[in-house]
């Protein structure tokens, strides 16, 4: 059975560096084909990809918050990891982290894990 | 950024009834190896997405067949052929094939 937790500070200042975790079981990010990816959703909006990173430590970002993010793993310890710098108010949401197949199916979600960004 | 528009953006049915989605591309989905990148999501209230519908027309695993994909190029279409009351809740299409992207969301609720 394959499933997701994301885990994250919760409330943060505008400015600081967001740094989420997703620690998953039932797979292994060193299996080929096995991907994992962010996404996340403003309370009441849509969804908005962020990152992948894969199996062989290959990664794609959200062309508009690429500066702003850095997709790591663990792959030992089954876990990825997701960091955006400078954070404001816009980036307040849900993040999901979801288990991903090549061809790029995002099959298991996490619960999501909720981010403040508040002063 | 390839914008991908949902119509319509909430949809009232009655249990039974067969609905359509339509999502359009602002660019072509098919990559240069023949494959179309795009998926279907469903947000049920309060829970987080889950796959229905991957490359176009191949329904994920433990999805019922009522649900089914179609479309080519930049027009692509979910049909629900007998709603149930477990099918309410927001549709997603999403394409992967250029920088990934999702569509506005499609409410399905009880009429």
């Amino acid at each position: 059975q394959v499933t997701l937790k994301e885990s994250g500070p919760g409330i943060l200042q505008p400015s600081q560096t967001l740094s989420l975790t997703c620690s998953f079981s039932g797979f292994s990010l060193s299996t080929s084909g096995i991907c994992v990816s962010w996404i996340r959703q403003p309370s009441g909006k849509g969804l908005e990809w962020l990152a992948t990173i894969c199996w062989e430590d290959s990664k794609g970002y959200n062309p508009s918050l690429k500066n702003r993010l850095t997709i790591s793993k663990d792959t030992s310890n089954n876990q990825a990891f997701l960091k955006i710098t400078s954070v404001d108010t816009a980036d307040t949401a849900i993040y999901y982290c979801a288990q991903t197949h090549i061809p790029y199916v995002m099959d298991a979600w996490g619960q999501g894990a909720s981010v403040t960004v508040s002063s | 950024d390839v914008v991908l528009t949902q119509t319509p953006s909430t949809l009232s049915a009655t249990i039974g009834q067969s609905v359509s989605i339509s999502c359009r591309s602002s660019q072509s989905l098919l990559d240069s190896a023949g494959n179309t990148y795009l998926y279907w999501y469903l947000q049920r209230p309060g829970q987080s997405p889950q796959l229905l519908i991957y490359l176009v027309s191949n329904l994920g695993s433990g999805v019922p067949n009522r649900f089914s994909g179609s479309g080519s190029g930049t027009d692509f279409t979910l049909k629900i052929s007998g709603v149930e009351a477990e099918d309410l809740g927001v549709y997603y299409c999403m394409q992967a094939t250029h920088a990934w992207t999702f569509g506005g969301g499609t409410k399905l609720e009880l009429k």
